[in-house]
């Protein structure tokens, strides 16, 4: 399978703990995404890199929030002292250019 | 504030008929426009793009961008009872940007 994988595909964690979660692109992909969804809603950006760069974070994203990408390949996003709040989809995106292509997404429950 | 704005619906269409899905935006120069499709639970899947005035076909769907007034919509012929799903429209606003405006998606059902 040559799609975005993420890994894992759901979490339940308790108020307080971190959380990471991994994004792996297509290739070829050179800009990853990372987007957070919840019910009824579409997809919120959070922050995006191009290569290894991280160009651009939300600014509605707390400093709990934190991605790298450390070698322009797979992505993680950190969640630290998570909130109930937190708990939703959170989806990767790779594209080659303009294009966007998801990955599953990790749900994740804050209890 | 850039907004993309979309009817929540759910919008309801026979099996057969041609379900339409409109969405506006508020940024005049916004570039390029996507849809996609979300089944419950499952991650959004890119079905078309547009970038230029117009309509584009896609076998069973249609793109149509008028940017004088600012909207895109989705032609679904011969709808099916697979169709049925949420579709979301995003807006890329410049070539500078590669960020999406997102929608929040229009509920289709296509009843049997």
């Amino acid at each position: 399978d040559t799609g975005v994988s993420q890994d894992p595909r759901h979490k339940i964690t308790k108020r307080g703990q971190n959380v990471t979660f991994r994004c792996d692109p297509i290739s070829e992909h050179n800009r990853l995404y990372w987007y957070r969804q919840t019910l009824g809603q579409g997809p919120e950006f959070l922050t995006y890199f191009q290569n290894e760069a991280q160009l651009e974070k939300s600014r509605l994203l707390s400093d709990r929030f934190s991605a790298e990408r450390p070698k322009g390949s797979f992505s993680t996003l950190e969640i630290q002292r998570t909130e109930q709040g937190d708990s939703a989809m959170y989806l990767c995106a790779s594209s080659p250019s303009n294009e966007q292509f998801f990955g599953p997404g990790t749900r994740l429950t804050v209890l | 504030q850039k907004e993309v704005e979309q009817n929540s619906g759910p919008l309801s269409v026979p099996e057969g008929a041609i379900a339409s899905l409109n969405c506006t935006y508020s940024d005049r120069g916004s570039q390029s426009f996507f849809w996609y499709r979300q089944y419950s639970g499952k991650s959004p899947e890119l079905i078309m793009f547009i970038y230029s005035n117009g309509d584009k076909e896609d076998g069973r769907f249609t793109a149509q961008l008028n940017k004088a007034s600012q909207y895109v919509s989705l032609l679904i012929r011969d709808s099916q009872p697979s169709d049925s799903a949420t579709y979301l429209c995003a807006v890329r606003e410049d070539d500078s940007n590669y960020q999406l405006i997102w929608g929040a998606g229009t509920k289709l059902i296509i009843k049997p």
